[in-house]
């Protein structure tokens, strides 16, 4: 069974850039989670998709946005890039949420 | 958010040894998660808990929910050096649709 594919692994973009992360859940999963990590803050929780519908939305400003398609693939978009977006940003995807996440590799993005 | 404080933030010890980490929440949960990171990598499910005082195993890692249900604990017996890494508590929010995370244990394990 594959786990949950984030791609691209690596990534490096210029201020005022945007950029596209993808997500591809475990099959059968229809929760997608976003988080972003960084040394300073840990897991901070950026959104939750549930069959194409944003359910919950962490607090962060509206330069990032997400979405999910109806074979549950999930991106998010990061707008206007700053230097502190530079991050770990993790997908997790999940049937029962009380039963945990399964998380991607994380795509590790680096702005300059 | 939900502020999950673990603790220690890190532990340096000999292979061998037993080690004990907590967290805990200034509020309520449910259910208790514990995941390990590998550097590079995302976070990986260890241990899942879902009820007040029940202990669970998984090898030589044993996770425990508090009575209170405020706090958790993972301990694992005689480390070996694979088990380097940083150690997450997690939670569920009120609507299950989002998991807080702890500030995390550095573990590093010499051999």
């Amino acid at each position: 069974k594959a786990g949950v594919t984030q791609t691209p692994r690596y990534l490096i973009k210029t201020r005022g850039q945007q950029v596209t992360l993808s997500c591809s859940p475990i099959s059968g999963h229809r929760s997608v989670s976003w988080y972003q990590q960084t040394p300073g803050q840990g897991l901070q929780f950026l959104f939750e998709y549930f069959s194409e519908t944003q359910r919950n939305k962490g607090n962060f400003p509206g330069r990032f946005s997400g979405r999910q398609f109806s074979n549950s693939r999930s991106e998010m978009n990061v707008s206007t890039l700053e230097l502190g977006d530079s991050a770990l940003y993790l997908c997790a995807s999940s049937t029962l949420q009380a039963n945990g996440y399964t998380f991607g590799s994380g795509t590790r993005l680096t702005v300059v | 958010g939900q502020q999950l404080n673990q603790s220690p933030q890190s532990m340096f010890i000999q292979e061998g040894e037993d080690v004990s980490m907590n967290c805990t929440s200034s509020s309520i949960f449910n259910t208790w998660l514990w995941y390990k990171q590998d550097p590079g990598e995302g976070p990986v499910l260890l241990i899942a808990l879902y009820k007040a005082g029940e202990l669970t195993s998984n090898g030589r890692l044993t996770a425990q929910f508090g009575i209170t249900r405020k706090d958790s604990f993972l301990n694992i017996s005689a480390s070996i050096p694979s088990d380097v890494g940083i150690y997450f508590c997690a939670g569920p929010s009120n609507t299950g649709n989002q998991f807080y995370f702890g500030t995390g244990t550095s573990l590093t394990v010499i051999p």
